[in-house]
């Protein structure tokens, strides 16, 4: 079963930093490109940034919002994502999706069932 | 950026009925068009990607169509468990950006 599973949200106070974690499991992680989506309470939903697979480079992008704040890196030999968020600002309160990246077409699947961080002091 | 923009932001409709969502992107994205479909405390899903290619497992009365920059998706006979939030997101050029969400209640 393909499943993906985020951990590490919690409450952070403005410009503290929070690490999350997204365990990938039943499917080719080392060649997937991965993402992360974000969604802020009663909001709609906000693409974070993604990294590619090594063998397409491993290069990341970033929306603006966090770019220069947060990083995402991924470990194959434990088939797992990061996203790691410095300077948190309370405008980055939200449900954290990490999700996969289907081949040629760039669509977003599957999804994990996502980690809420709230920054507020 | 490229914008996306999606019309109506709500809209009221009955079992049964067919609707029709629109999707505007600010300039061409051939065909990197997908579409969401979140349910209140869930996670968000997809339906179809490449503007019209239906997902596994996702029911033929969902359809997608348009390339360049118009983009549509219909269902052609709403069922209960189609009362939604739908989203178009756009994988041509990051940063991929996602419209701005079309809810689907009971009229």
């Amino acid at each position: 079963e393909v499943q993906l599973v985020e951990s590490g949200g919690g409450l952070v106070k403005p410009g503290g930093s929070l690490r999350l974690s997204c365990a990938a499991s039943g499917f080719n992680f080392n060649s997937a490109w991965m993402n992360w989506v974000r969604q802020a309470p009663g909001k709609g939903l906000e693409w974070v940034g993604r990294i590619k697979s090594k063998t397409d480079g491993g290069t990341t992008d970033y929306a603006a919002p966090v770019r220069g704040r947060f990083t995402i890196s991924r470990d194959n030999s434990k088939n797992t994502l990061y996203l790691q968020m410095n300077s948190l600002k309370t405008e980055d309160t939200a449900v954290y999706y990490c999700t996969s990246v289907g081949e040629l077409w760039n669509w977003l699947d599957p999804w994990g069932q996502g980690t809420l961080v709230i920054v507020s002091s | 950026d490229i914008q996306m923009t999606q019309s109506p932001s709500s809209l009221s409709a009955s079992v049964g009925d067919r609707i029709t969502i629109t999707c505007r992107a600010s300039q061409s994205i051939s065909k990197y068009l997908s579409w969401y479909q979140q349910k209140p405390g869930k996670t968000p899903k997809v339906l179809i990607y490449a503007a019209s290619s239906l997902q596994s497992g996702v029911p033929s009365r969902f359809s997608g169509s348009g390339s360049g920059t118009d983009f549509t998706l219909t269902i052609s006979s709403l069922q209960p468990e189609d009362f939604a939030t739908y989203y178009c997101q756009q994988s041509y050029s990051t940063p991929w950006t996602f419209g701005q969400g079309t809810k689907v209640d009971i009229k």
